[in-house]
């Protein structure tokens, strides 16, 4: 059953910890991203990578970092340096990017909360 | 600065009417858009997208209809089913990159 599967689906840390959002799919897609929702601000772009080894900042990357090591794998780290972390991540994929409408299946979510 | 805006937070329908979203942009090179619907605690889902060269497109009780020139799109969900009961965002494509807008609340009520 292919899809995307984000874990933790819920997480804590005191400010000033990083922590790293695991984003796994087994579709196969060559794009990865990584959105953040926070209420009344629909999703924003953090990061996203179109190939293995590439990736590029979105809109608000400050505080966040990412790696591609492998097609399947995209985590995110939320680094101390993130003003305001606490918020609803979403990964998601994409087949080409490239080609016609950019259809992006999303995972489920993890919401970070700092206390 | 955002490039695509729902200005209606929510929406009430009564079963079996009529349901239209609305969506407006700014960036005239957007080539696609598309709709995404979400549940509580769960990842948007794709519902339907329209090419910007198309003014209207429709996928069973879900029809989007796309104005270039007022750069606005609207969805129609008609029969509207409690089911329907979700965020509606709408998003926009500008080559690899989802705009997205602030997403509308839609009850439908029995």
């Amino acid at each position: 059953d292919g899809g995307i599967t984000q874990s933790p689906k819920y997480l804590f840390r005191k400010e000033g910890q990083n922590v790293t959002l695991s984003c796994e799919q087994n579709l196969n897609h060559d794009a990865m991203y990584w959105y953040r929702q926070d209420p009344g601000q629909g999703l924003r772009l953090i990061y996203y990578s179109q190939i293995v080894n590439d990736f590029q900042k979105g809109d608000i990357a400050e505080g966040y970092s990412v790696s591609r090591e492998k097609k399947e794998s995209f985590p995110l780290t939320v680094t101390s340096a993130q003003k305001n972390p606490t918020a609803f991540y979403l990964c998601a994929s994409s087949r080409d990017p490239n080609s016609g409408a950019n259809v992006l299946t999303f995972g489920a979510g993890s919401r970070l909360t700092v206390l | 600065d955002q490039q695509v805006k729902q200005n209606s937070p929510s929406l009430s329908v009564q079963e079996g009417r009529i349901s239209i979203l609305n969506c407006d942009y700014t960036n005239s090179m957007f080539d696609y858009f598309l709709w995404y619907k979400k549940y509580p605690a769960e990842g948007p889902t794709f519902l339907i997208s329209i090419s910007s060269i198309k003014d209207k497109n429709e996928d069973g009780r879900f029809t989007v209809f796309l104005n270039k020139s007022a750069k606005h799109l609207s969805l129609h969900i008609v029969p509207s089913q409690p089911g329907d009961s979700a965020v509606y965002f709408c998003a926009a494509s500008d080559d690899y990159k989802l705009s997205f807008g602030a997403g509308t609340t839609v009850t439908v009520r029995a």
